[in-house]
């Protein structure tokens, strides 16, 4: 297993188009998280899976944003009618299931992210 | 409502010495906590984590501090060295998404 990958690195697209980006999380790792990134913030969350349920959106997932995880494995992030404010880096994560707070806990595991550029 | 605070955007230090980054937070739910390394155009990279139930973490150079009282949690790296020149995140989180720092980017100065 190569760590979590995702596909496309880069994307420039116009503004009022769609654009489909995919995760392939870390095969045994049963939660998948989608974050965006802009210049000078840290990653903000947006949406996760547990297997193939969604469990949690933010605030920030507009109804232009959908993810899907059909299968519990691979994701999908679509956004539809780009605009300008969607440009960031989004980023996917991959983990197994907390547990037990006694144990250690080695994080999230991230991919290198989509650099979307709406122009 | 920022619920991880890095209130330093930049740190410098010189090869060898103590780099100390700072983070506070608000949320006392937290079940975790986490440092993330972030070189440019690449995804964020786990460091170290300390549970909410400890003070203390230590891994290699890097030790991560909790104190639970001041909420306020602090990652040390001794010796410090060039390579560690990066953005350093804060995270906290429970049993679901983590919540992140603006981030504090470190340059060790040979």
């Amino acid at each position: 297993d190569t760590g979590v990958s995702q596909n496309p690195r880069h994307k420039i697209t116009k503004r009022g188009q769609n654009v489909t980006f995919r995760c392939d999380p870390i095969s045994e790792h049963n939660r998948l998280y989608w974050y965006r990134q802009t210049l000078g913030q840290g990653p903000e969350f947006l949406t996760y899976f547990q297997n193939e349920a969604q469990l949690e959106k933010s605030r920030l997932l507009s109804d232009r944003f959908s993810a899907e995880r059909p299968k519990g494995s691979f994701s999908t992030l679509e956004i539809q009618r780009t605009e300008q404010g969607d440009s960031a880096m989004y980023l996917c994560a991959s983990s197994p299931r907390l547990r037990d707070r006694r144990k250690p806990f080695y994080g999230y595991t991230f991919g290198s992210g989509t650099r979307l550029t709406v122009v | 409502d920022q619920q991880v605070k890095q209130n330093s955007p930049s740190l410098s230090v010189q090869e060898g010495r103590i780099s100390i980054l700072n983070c506070d937070y608000t949320n006392s739910m937290f079940d975790y906590f986490l440092w993330y390394k972030k070189y440019p155009a690449e995804g964020p990279t786990f460091l170290i984590s300390i549970s909410s139930i400890k003070d203390k973490n230590e891994d290699g150079r890097f030790t991560v501090f909790l104190n639970k009282s001041a909420k306020h949690l602090s990652l040390h790296i001794v010796p410090s060295q060039p390579g560690d020149s990066a953005v350093y995140f804060c995270a906290g989180g429970s049993q679901g998404n983590l919540i992140f720092g603006k981030g504090t980017k470190l340059s060790v100065k040979p």
